[in-house]
């Protein structure tokens, strides 16, 4: 399967702060690329479908404004959690692939916790 | 209902048993299914797709019903390192969004 790289693995901040993740995928060429959210205890929810070269598409309850994606090349796509609070505290996933009745594959996760 | 559902557990058993764990999907268009596993606190790792005819994967045998909309999975001889949740994840219809279940916490003891 797809090897897929994320950055950071922990982020600990003060509220306020704008935090970016990075996702890349190191050995597949993705066109999207998928921004989870998990809250202890909870499923994994999908916040976005990242999309290269043209705009991400947003589940409904997420704020396109709060959560900047940009998917600038076939291997790299960031989420940026701007001016960051409490509540923003989850582990952040990104994944690739996909594609018909292939899997998904996962980057390690980002826990951001906000202070 | 919820999309994907699974018994949240959690499913102390002994070492050496055999368990199964079901899940129900409400979208009867939905055509790839995948039983993940996460450790605590990691991301999600693939365990087993899941094919029409069912199949096998060493210990871990995954079924799926589409009559009845529901996937499972059974695991033989577990072991401690089969500790884990057993997430659930089914493909939107037609496109390649997953929906998630919530997890199955299965706790395997000495």
């Amino acid at each position: 399967g797809a090897v897929v790289s994320q950055h950071p693995s922990r982020v600990i901040c003060k509220s306020g702060t704008s935090v970016k993740i990075e996702c890349r995928s190191l050995d597949f060429q993705a066109t999207t690329m998928f921004w989870y959210r998990q809250f202890p205890k909870k499923s994994l929810m999908l916040m976005a479908t990242s999309n290269e070269g043209s705009k991400a598409t947003y589940e409904q309850g997420v704020e396109k404004d709060k959560f900047l994606i940009n998917h600038a090349s076939l291997t790299l796509s960031t989420l940026t959690v701007t001016s960051a609070h409490p509540e923003d505290s989850s582990f952040y996933i990104c994944s690739v692939g996909g594609y018909g009745n292939q899997p998904q594959h996962f980057g390690d996760g980002t826990r951001l916790s906000i202070l | 209902r919820k999309e994907v559902e699974q018994d949240p557990g959690p499913f102390n058993v002994p070492e050496g048993a055999t368990v199964a764990f079901n899940c129900t999907y409400s979208n009867s268009a939905s055509q790839s299914f995948f039983w993940y596993r996460q450790d605590c606190r990691k991301e999600p790792k693939l365990l087993m797709s899941v094919y029409s005819s069912g199949n096998e994967d060493g210990r871990f045998t995954a079924q799926l019903n589409r009559a009845s909309q529901y996937i499972s999975l059974l695991i033989r001889d577990s072991k401690l390192s089969d500790s884990a949740t057993y997430l659930c994840v089914v493909n939107k219809g037609s496109n390649y969004q997953l929906i998630w279940g919530a997890g199955t916490k299965l706790i395997i003891k000495p």
